[in-house]
């Protein structure tokens, strides 16, 4: 089975704190993703990655960055969290379609973020 | 862009009975994939049924199944004799199938919140 690790289920960070949040994934996919889910607002994306050290700016990239430096690993950087950034963070992985995979993404368990 | 609406926030059913979650969305591709997703409280995302727009035959995972409507962009979610492990937040997504796309990931609905009541 596919499996996507997101290294904290749980931060509590300060405002003006840098934050990282990890993803690893274990089926050598090359996407990779970082969406953020709030109430009302479903799941929306952040940044992409389909390749080692490439990345693509999602639907809300404003104060977030990421970095790709091994294929396995995705993370999301918060410069300086801020308390607009209290939400819950999804990681997700998939395939290329080059590989005639068919479209699913791969999801961890997700990372609760409270910026006091 | 593809929008994906899901216009029920939240829906109750009464265990062992059909209940069936809406969904339309907005594209002016021809070739794309449907997807629902499953999210029970405090747990992971899970994959629950996947439709290619192509095929025209709806998919059908055991007591969940699809009524794909690609003229209407329609793609609704049944679930037949609902059970208490049902209960959970359930997204319609959308990805792209055209070649050089999809590696922007899927384009979510906001969610039904589905309620089932013993």
């Amino acid at each position: 089975d596919v499996k996507v690790t997101q290294s904290s289920r749980y931060l509590v960070k300060r405002t003006g704190e840098k934050v990282f949040l990890e993803c690893v994934q274990d089926m050598d996919h090359e996407n990779m993703f970082w969406y953020r889910q709030d109430p009302g607002l479903g799941l929306r994306l952040i940044y992409f990655s389909y390749d080692v050290k490439m990345k693509e700016k999602g639907d809300i990239p404003e104060g977030y960055s990421v970095s790709r430096e091994k294929k396995e690993r995705f993370s999301l950087i918060l410069e300086s969290a801020s308390t607009n950034q209290t939400s819950m963070y999804l990681c997700a992985s998939s395939p290329s379609f080059r590989t005639g995979h068919t479209g699913e993404l791969f999801f961890g368990e997700g990372s609760r973020l409270t910026v006091l | 862009a593809q929008t994906v609406t899901q216009s029920q926030p939240e829906m109750s059913v009464q265990e062992a009975e059909t209940v069936t979650l809406s969904c339309t969305y907005d594209t002016s591709e021809s070739d794309y994939y449907l997807f629902w997703y499953k999210q029970p409280p405090s747990r992971q995302m899970i994959l629950v049924i996947r439709q290619e727009a192509y095929k025209q035959q709806n998919a059908t995972e055991n007591r969940f199944s699809v009524n794909f409507q690609k003229a209407a962009k329609s793609f609704s979610l049944k679930i037949s004799d609902s059970q208490l492990g049902d209960a959970a937040m359930y997204f319609c997504a959308y990805r792209s199938a055209v070649p050089g796309g999809g590696a922007d990931g899927l384009t979510f609905g906001k969610g039904t919140h589905l309620i089932i009541q013993p």
